[in-house]
């Protein structure tokens, strides 16, 4: 059964680095999104990405966030100058079409310390 | 978005039946009900999602009635390896620009032996 892949399982970093967190979605989905969940938290939304462009995205999402499909396969997620609450789970999930369901990977666990 | 309300702990055996009701009050007319499924330190996984009467799959059932205010998940004969909680989703999957979900606090159920 095709899946979504994510890297590293386990990211640590110091406050104020850079992370880059990878995605490789199923190969004939076209929707693409970044969620992340706090430890004890509820899964929250952070982007949606379609057609080499963000669709929609939430509050949580600011500056300091950015996505981007570089190649054919590969959807990242990039978080500028760590903060300690950006501590969380992401997951990355993808969708066919913006109608079916949307498949998520298994996380990438970011540990900001 | 159509807010819901679902019980935060269900505890059940093996073997048994297992229903989740969610209230979702304000469901509009073009809003569709979506479940899903978490294990401990995973992505959330699709579960069944329906707009009214019943769905079946090879995993649960969704039950909805006439009024569309709430919904029921039935998960027959449960296992130990069914331990997780459930989301319940309601939006409008039809305008929604990619899959954007909105995630409650779910019914974390606890399958014993």
């Amino acid at each position: 059964e095709p899946e979504v892949t994510q890297t590293p399982s386990h990211q640590v970093t110091q406050m104020g680095q850079e992370v880059i967190l990878r995605c490789v979605p199923i190969s004939n989905h076209l929707y693409f999104y970044w969620y992340r969940q706090i430890l004890g938290q509820k899964v929250e939304f952070l982007v949606s990405f379609y057609n080499n462009e963000i669709s929609e995205k939430s509050e949580i999402f600011d500056d300091q966030f950015s996505v981007e499909r570089p190649d054919g396969s590969n959807f990242t997620l990039k978080i500028r100058s760590t903060k300690l609450e950006d501590s969380a789970m992401y997951f990355c999930a993808s969708s066919r079409t913006a109608l079916t369901e949307a498949f998520f990977g298994q996380g990438t666990r970011l540990t900001v310390v | 978005l159509a807010k819901t309300t679902q019980p935060i702990s269900m505890d059940s055996y093996e073997g048994q039946e297992v229903n989740i009701t969610c209230s979702h009050n304000n469901i509009a007319t073009n809003d569709y009900i979506t479940w899903y499924q978490q294990f401990p330190s995973q992505g959330p996984r699709f579960i069944i999602q329906g707009y009214k009467t019943k769905v079946t799959n090879e995993v649960a059932s969704l039950f909805i009635p006439a009024d569309r205010k709430s919904s029921t998940l039935s998960l027959p004969r449960v296992s130990l390896s069914d331990t997780a909680v459930y989301y319940c989703l309601v939006g409008d999957f039809i305008k929604a620009a990619g899959n954007k979900l909105t995630f409650g606090g779910g019914t974390r159920v606890l399958v014993k032996p």
